[in-house]
């Protein structure tokens, strides 16, 4: 396995359109986390899964925003009606989660530029 | 609620000094884990190291050694001799279990860019 893969690496996107990205995790790795960082900023978290389960979501994850893993494997974040606001870095990772432990730490993907023109 | 701060913004040093970047975090829980990850250049966060919070031990790795005080919610990270290849920003990062006693969500701190001139 290579690792955390984002799909697309970056996109362009005019105001109003809808975008979806896509991420692939660490194969046996159960939880998968979406963040988003700005430049100049720490990444922020937006949501995260226990194999196909959404277990929170961050107030920052408007209506807009949706995300899924509707097979405990690879995962989706659709924005509709981008803003320009929403440019950004969007950032997954996944980890091992097992009862009773920390599981193991968060591997990242190389993530998604999204610039909104 | 949860808060880490990273002070130092930028930091800018020669070849072969040795650098300490600080963090500060505030948390209630008596159960927590502090991080370190590394975002060089090309973006993908590099995980460096996880310290639970009834692990006071400071920890040593190469070049790179962490001071974790609880007394002082500090988790500092130093590293010795520093290289070009060390440029980069550092994050250091706070998250709480959840009642499976897994790691949940990080809280990041906004990140100490580091620059090691030649």
């Amino acid at each position: 396995d290579t690792g955390v893969s984002q799909d697309p690496r970056h996109k362009i996107t005019k105001r109003g359109q809808n975008v979806t990205f896509r991420c692939d995790p660490i194969s046996e790795h159960n939880r998968l986390y979406w963040y988003r960082q700005t430049l100049g900023q720490g990444p922020e978290f937006l949501t995260y899964f226990q194999n196909e389960a959404q277990l929170e979501k961050s107030r920052l994850l408007s209506d807009r925003f949706s995300a899924e893993r509707p097979k405990g494997s690879f995962s989706t974040l659709e924005i509709q009606r981008t803003e320009q606001g929403d440019s950004a870095m969007y950032l997954c990772a996944s980890s091992l989660s097992v009862w009773g432990t920390p599981g193991t730490e968060a591997f990242f993907g190389q993530g998604t530029r999204l610039t909104v023109v | 609620a949860q808060k880490v701060t990273q002070a130092q913004t930028e930091i800018s040093v020669v070849e072969k000094e040795d650098v300490t970047l600080d963090c500060v975090y505030e948390t209630r829980d008596t159960t927590y884990y502090l991080f370190w990850y590394k975002q060089p250049p090309s973006g993908e966060l590099v995980f460096l190291i996880r310290r639970n919070s009834f692990d006071e031990q400071n920890e040593i790795s190469g070049r790179y050694s962490w001071n974790f005080q609880k007394s002082t919610s500090s988790f500092n990270f130093t590293i010795t001799a520093s290289q070009v290849v060390d440029s980069a920003v550092y994050f250091c990062a706070l998250s709480e279990p959840d009642n499976a006693g897994n790691n949940r969500k990080l809280i990041w701190g906004l990140g100490t860019s580091l620059a090691v001139n030649p």
